[in-house]
């Protein structure tokens, strides 16, 4: 079945190591999403791509970057981890029509 | 940019009952309101969803009412079973990207 996967699913960092969590699609989708859910918070926008020449910064991109190096590869980078971005993060795709996202599985993310 | 808030944070219902979680967002260009239900330790995954030219939408036990006025939502599960139990998510947007709500989690009783 076609699907959206994540790696990797669980990560334990230091403060001010770089670290990437990346994300591939067998949907044939052109967007995909990035998500950080914090409790108590919901799922909160960190960026999202409508194809690889198109990347835009969601509600909270500060301290993130992203890499869409094909149409079904979305990376998200941490330059610097600090431990306020411990959470968990998903990446969702979604189709032209009709808006629904499907999404991956999720990275648990730990800065200590 | 959009604003979605969403009550009650906690619900517990006993098994058969209904419950109703109630949404509001502020950003009137709004047209796309989806539902998204996440089980402990899984993905969210997307239960209805209504556009803003429809006032209602049913999906057997679950349905979405929709005020455009007023700028609110509400999810309804009818005849709540032990695996309604989970976190339900509201969302509103558009074309191109949808604000989440911070989550109801729901727990049926038994």
């Amino acid at each position: 079945d076609a699907d959206v996967t994540q790696t990797p699913r669980n990560r334990i960092t230091k403060t001010g190591k770089r670290i990437m969590l990346e994300c591939s699609q067998t949907k044939g989708h052109d967007r995909m999403y990035w998500y950080r859910q914090d409790p108590g918070l919901g799922l909160r926008l960190i960026y999202y791509s409508f194809d690889v020449k198109d990347i835009n910064k969601g509600e909270i991109s500060d301290g993130y970057s992203v890499s869409r190096q094909a149409q079904a590869k979305f990376s998200l980078s941490l330059e610097s981890a600090i431990p306020n971005q411990t959470a968990l993060y998903f990446c969702a795709t979604s189709g032209a029509i009709p808006n629904e996202q499907f999404f991956g599985p999720g990275t648990r993310l730990t800065v200590l | 940019g959009e604003n979605v808030e969403q009550h009650p944070s906690t619900l517990s219902v006993q098994e058969g009952d209904s419950a109703v979680i109630k949404c509001t967002y502020s950003d009137s260009a709004s047209n796309y309101f989806p539902w998204y239900k996440q089980e402990l330790g899984k993905r969210p995954q997307l239960i209805i969803d209504i556009r803003s030219n429809v006032g209602e939408k049913k999906d057997q036990r679950i349905a979405v009412t929709l005020n455009k006025t007023a700028k609110h939502f509400s999810l309804h599960i009818t005849e709540t079973q032990p695996e309604d139990s989970a976190v339900y998510f509201c969302a509103a947007g558009g074309y191109q990207k949808v604000t989440f709500g911070t989550g109801t989690k729901l727990q049926v009783i038994p």
